[in-house]
């Protein structure tokens, strides 16, 4: 089976960093993708890790233990429209037939003045 | 260029009603998947189309939900006798295919059973 755990909610100031976490178990393993999204709206895809370490996109860096079943999204220099959950999904099985997508929970970022 | 599409954006229905959700995918994108939201919970997977082969309907919590996908590109998502669990948005998503994972989604549907 698979199991996804992110926090719920997180808060962080304009202007700072922040680091969310993603711990995951899978039968198999193939990649792990991080989604963004803003409240009512749909999520948009943010990263694709399939090998270790740390990969940047601009503000964005997205970090992955293969070892450990760990990742996490670093976001930089905090804006007010960052605001939003934060999606960790795994596809289910490696060489899997399809390509759906497991997700967590999500974790609610607010970031404040 | 269109991303993907789904109809209508919100749906009021009454318990033991029928309801079909619509999603055009992103033209080109063989694949397409619906998956639901909870308030509160991640996305759950429901149902995936990819070409012409037999849907992975392994996420479909029951009988009364179904899925089509006509000529490889629009599909309808049925819920048959609607319960008030079934509230939710249905989201939409589209990909290239198999080998390339980055999922499009679409606005979603916000069902409401009352």
């Amino acid at each position: 089976g698979q199991n996804i755990d992110q926090p719920t909610e997180m808060t962080a100031t304009e202007g700072a960093i922040v680091q969310i976490n993603c711990t995951y178990q899978t039968s198999g393993f193939n990649g792990l993708f991080w989604y963004q999204q803003h409240a009512g709206e749909a999520p948009t895809f943010l990263s694709y890790n399939v090998l270790d370490g740390l990969e940047e996109k601009g503000r964005f860096s997205s970090f992955l233990s293969r070892s450990k079943g760990y990742s996490y999204l670093l976001l930089k220099e905090l804006q007010m429209k960052d605001s939003a959950s934060y999606l960790c999904a795994v596809p289910p099985e490696y060489g899997g037939a399809t390509n759906k997508l497991i997700f967590g929970t999500g974790t609610l970022l607010a970031v404040q003045p | 260029g269109a991303g993907v599409s789904q109809s209508p954006s919100n749906k009021v229905t009454e318990k033991g009603k029928d309801v079909e959700l619509r999603c055009d995918p992103i033209s080109g994108h063989t694949a397409l998947y619906w998956y639901r939201q909870s308030l509160g919970q991640g996305l759950e997977f429901l149902i995936y189309f990819q070409g012409n082969s037999a849907p992975d309907k392994s996420g479909l919590p029951s009988d009364r939900f179904s899925a089509e996908r006509t000529g490889g590109s629009v599909s309808t998502l049925t819920i048959q006798r609607t319960q008030q669990e079934d509230s939710a948005v249905y989201l939409c998503a589209s990909s290239l295919g198999q080998g390339s994972y980055e999922q499009y989604f679409g606005p979603g549907t916000r069902l409401t059973v009352t």
